[in-house]
């Protein structure tokens, strides 16, 4: 079964740091773009990073840039996205999903992992 | 960045009767291969994102034939031709042309 779970998620302090991991099975790992997602509480959906298969392309959303790096590991099978200097509105549900490439169409998502930030 | 406009923001629909949902781009969604990087995703209450349809109007495996995609260019719309009990959610349009990759602000569909 294709399946994505993530993992990693918590409560942090503003200028924090945390580390999500979402692990892949099912299907050839080091084949994919990958993507993380993430939803606010209430909130629609917003794109956040993106990495080519071998990891020499990487995209984020400008108010991540600098904070956030997305990483993985095709021999574990393990999509990462380390995130710095957090700030209460990264407060949301990040999803890691798979792409489908060029027209980046996500067809897998993982159950997503919450991240809070607050004092 | 591409600004992805959907309406309307709520959709009360009776079951059994047809729904629409409009997706508008703030530029062209073709890209220079010819295609159009325009998906539909569908989000139940409590549960992941769910692809409906990729590339304007490919529906997923999976996804049942009352779900239709179309348009061109910065205009597109979803359909249900007769909405079911477990069409009740949240539908969200995303363009894939280009950085960043944007999600329009997405359309809760309820039964009346």
């Amino acid at each position: 079964e294709v399946q994505l779970v993530e993992s990693g998620g918590g409560l942090v302090q503003p200028g924090g740091s945390l580390r999500l991991s979402c692990a892949a099975s099912g299907f050839t790992f080091s084949s994919y773009w990958m993507t993380w997602v993430r939803q606010g509480p209430g909130k629609g959906l917003e794109w956040v990073a993106i990495i080519k298969q071998d990891g020499s392309e990487k995209y984020y959303l400008e108010s991540v840039k600098g904070r956030f790096s997305v990483s993985r590991d095709n021999a574990k099978n393990s999509l990462y996205l380390q995130m710095n200097s957090l700030r209460a509105e990264d407060t949301a549900v990040y999803y890691c999903a798979r792409d489908t490439g060029r027209d980046h169409a996500f067809d897998i998502w993982g159950q997503g992992t919450m991240v809070t930030v607050s004092s | 960045d591409v600004v992805m406009t959907q309406s309307p923001l709520s959709l009360p629909v009776t079951l059994g009767q047809p729904a629409s949902i409009s997706c508008r781009s703030s530029q062209s969604l073709v890209y220079s291969d010819g295609n159009t990087y325009l998906n539909w995703f569908q989000q139940r209450p409590g549960q992941s994102p769910r692809r409906l349809i990729y590339k304007v109007s490919n529906r997923d495996s999976g996804v049942p034939d009352r779900f239709s995609g179309s348009g061109s260019g910065t205009d597109f719309t979803l359909k249900i031709s007769r909405v079911e009990a477990e069409d009740v959610g949240v539908y969200y349009c995303m363009q894939g042309r280009q950085w960043p990759l944007t999600f329009g602000g997405g359309t809760k569909v309820e039964i009346k």
